[in-house]
């Protein structure tokens, strides 16, 4: 099974952060990596697809890279409607969902 | 536009099967190069994929719960089923479906979500 690890699992930011969040691989999975917005009571939200295509309709401050087993999620500028938990999922074999990352105002 | 809705039994006892549904709208479940996913979430916690059928009826299921799991797809009513047998409390959770896309099988549309209590 391909295992996936988020850091941090936590993280305080302010409007208008710089915010990177890590997503590491237990094996390559090429760029079968896609992230997703999950916000209280809601189901998740695709944000990116294919380790950096961005999904329709999502704002274009929200980017990913990487490749292999290392991947990122960047908002480059935080709007308030981004606080949320955002997890990593592989899709190379069957699917596994990282543990998440909760992000809160600082 | 495509929509997805769970419904099913919001409480089920312990060692009994758990038994949802996910109707498709605004397009057809036998669409090719699509999946047709369950995945659910503990209350507080992370979100756990269960299983998925493809368009061609095979099934792939999570290997931590595929002695438990039979995913099925009723094409004449556009839908597809999840049941879970010998249900505990550590099933409670919300239960998602969802449709895999083409592009890397990400999860491109949700249904709302359906909360399943296990408890006697």
């Amino acid at each position: 099974d391909i295992q996936m690890t988020q850091s941090p699992s936590s993280l305080s930011a302010s409007v208008g952060d710089r915010v990177t969040i890590t997503c590491r691989a237990s094996q390559s999975i090429s760029s079968y990596l896609n992230w997703y917005q999950q916000k209280p009571g809601k189901a998740p939200k695709l944000l990116i697809y294919a380790a950096s295509s961005l999904q329709s309709g999502v704002p274009s401050r929200f980017s990913g890279s990487g490749s292999g087993t290392d991947f990122t999620l960047t908002i480059s500028s935080l709007q308030p409607e981004d606080f949320a938990t955002y997890y990593c999922q592989q899709s190379y074999s069957l699917y596994t969902f990282g543990q998440g990352t909760k992000l809160e105002i600082k | 536009q495509l929509q997805l809705q769970e419904s099913g039994s919001g409480l089920v006892k312990p060692s009994q099967t758990l038994s949802l549904t996910c109707a498709v709208s605004g397009g057809s479940i036998s669409s090719g190069g699509y999946s047709w996913s369950w995945i659910r979430q503990p209350p507080g916690k992370g979100l756990e994929w269960i299983g998925y059928i493809y368009h061609s009826g095979s099934t792939y299921y999570n290997p931590s719960l595929k002695s438990r799991v039979t995913i099925s797809v009723d094409r004449s009513k556009n839908q597809f089923s999840l049941k879970l047998s010998s249900v505990t409390a550590a099933d409670t959770a919300v239960y998602y479906c969802a449709r895999g896309g083409m592009v890397a099988a990400a999860f491109d549309i949700w249904g709302q979500g359906t909360m399943v209590t296990v408890s006697s």
